[in-house]
């Protein structure tokens, strides 16, 4: 019940395309979702995140949808950039609990 | 310049040795962790704390210890025990009760 199950586990998206990560959870007491963006050698930055009372938040390119009933959530990277491929990690966490749940990750490539 | 360090970023150990990963913050951040890293995968929690002086095991804490004895530090010493220590490790610190959290440059150790 704790997993977050994250898929594909690698994307190739041509540049300008929109690349699509997806989520699924089991846990209702998840209240947080983020998103991370990890390029090697580094440590993950957060991207975007998303908590269950909005169905969709952008920011730039990066759009988080998420459905509340099918305990699913997503990234959509519009207009894809080579400068996008990265490691990109979601996440859940319930309220004051702090222990984020990670996704396996996707590593996505961009091709120019 | 607020943010989170680690130091040193690549550390060689020989086997039987222990060896002390630094994490220092100074984002006033109460809670920080430890992530490990290995080659295309997630993230495991080896240990967090939510306060000084107090800290919980993760998902993988066996072979490793911490401790909290100032906010800004959280030292992860990789004991002999640990049967496989070569990973990239990964700390990180959040707000109390916030699940968003951030992440420092990471250490990669390599035992020879």
């Amino acid at each position: 019940q704790q997993q977050v199950k994250q898929s594909p586990q690698s994307l190739i998206v041509q540049k300008g395309g929109i690349s699509i990560i997806n989520c699924a959870y089991e846990n209702t007491a998840f209240d947080y979702f983020p998103w991370y963006q990890q390029f090697p050698g580094k440590g993950p930055a957060l991207l975007i995140a998303i908590r269950p009372d909005v169905s969709e938040k952008k920011e730039g390119r990066f759009t988080i949808s998420f459905n509340k009933s099918a305990k699913q959530f997503s990234l959509h990277i519009m207009d894809s950039q080579p400068g996008d491929s990265a490691t990109y990690f979601c996440a859940a966490v319930k309220g004051g609990a702090q222990k984020l749940v990670f996704g396996q990750g996707t590593r996505l490539t961009i091709n120019p | 310049d607020g943010g989170i360090t680690q130091s040193p970023k690549y550390l060689f150990r020989k086997e039987g040795q222990n060896v002390t990963l630094s994490c220092e913050q100074n984002l006033n951040h109460d809670a920080m962790y430890w992530y490990r890293q290995d080659p295309g995968q997630g993230l495991r929690l080896i240990y967090y704390s939510q306060i000084v002086n107090d800290f919980q095991k993760g998902d993988i804490a066996e072979g490793y210890s911490v401790s909290r004895e100032k906010k800004e530090s959280f030292p992860l010493t990789v004991t002999s025990a640990q049967k496989n220590p070569t990973a990239f490790y990964l700390c990180a610190s959040s707000a109390a009760h916030h699940g968003t959290q951030y992440f420092g440059p990471g250490t990669r150790l390599t035992v020879l």
